[in-house]
């Protein structure tokens, strides 16, 4: 079946822009974790959702970034006026309900703010 | 809070060579420990897993064994091929915290 996606792959923008990250679940999956990933570090945590609910959203580094999951399924990550430090892979995953803690990684979408 | 160390790399081998990717973690209470591996190009995959004291976990050829006296999780494989060439890395999750706590990876070169 259809792993996770997320679009765009690519993202170029000026400093204080805005920009918006879209993330395609697996289908049914009930839980969606956005991770910022710096290069050559490991993923960071920056928000969860449980269906449409916004659980811990305790990474988010700024008031700048916002993230909604309206109807439990797809999800939008928002940066507002970008900031260079933002340049990095944002990576979105989904977990199935339950107790495992097995999550399954989109490719990322990598930003680059000049 | 919580953390994860992995060895730094790059760390280069010949194909057929035995591997070991360090691990350590520090966490309370009990979490559960992953290796991730992030081929070029692709998404992170999970490889294994292992959810309590001395479980081991497998996949591919790769193991590791979840030890509590040492905080440690550290990836095997006794024969690496050129296919293996990733970034692993180690993670942890635990109860009422659903998100994982990442290492900064080390990156594996497998030579012909």
């Amino acid at each position: 079946g259809a792993g996770v996606s997320q679009s765009p792959r690519y993202k170029v923008a000026k400093r204080g822009q805005d920009v918006a990250l879209r993330c395609d679940p697996i289908s049914g999956h009930v839980s969606l974790f956005w991770y910022q990933q710096a290069l050559g570090q490991g993923p960071e945590f920056l928000t969860y959702f449980q269906n449409e609910a916004q659980l811990d959203k305790s990474g988010l580094p700024s008031d700048r970034f916002f993230a909604e999951r309206p109807e439990g399924s797809v999800s939008t990550l928002k940066i507002q006026r970008t900031q260079q430090e933002d340049s990095a892979v944002y990576l979105c995953a989904s977990s199935p309900a339950g107790g495992s803690y097995e999550q399954y990684f989109g490719p990322g979408t990598r930003l680059t703010v000049t | 809070g919580d953390s994860v160390t992995q060895m730094e790399g790059p760390v280069t081998l010949s194909e057929e060579a035995f591997l070991t990717i360090n691990c350590t973690y520090t966490a309370t209470g009990y979490p559960s420990l992953f290796w991730y591996v992030q081929y070029p190009g692709e998404g992170l995959q999970l490889l294994l897993k292992a959810t309590k004291a001395d479980d081991k976990g497998s996949n591919k050829g790769f193991e590791a064994t979840y030890r509590k006296e040492t905080t440690s999780f550290h990836l095997e494989k006794g024969s690496v091929q050129v296919s293996d060439s990733a970034v692993y890395f180690c993670a942890l999750g635990k109860t009422g915290r659903r998100a994982l706590t990442f290492g900064s990876g080390t990156r594996l070169q497998v030579q012909p």
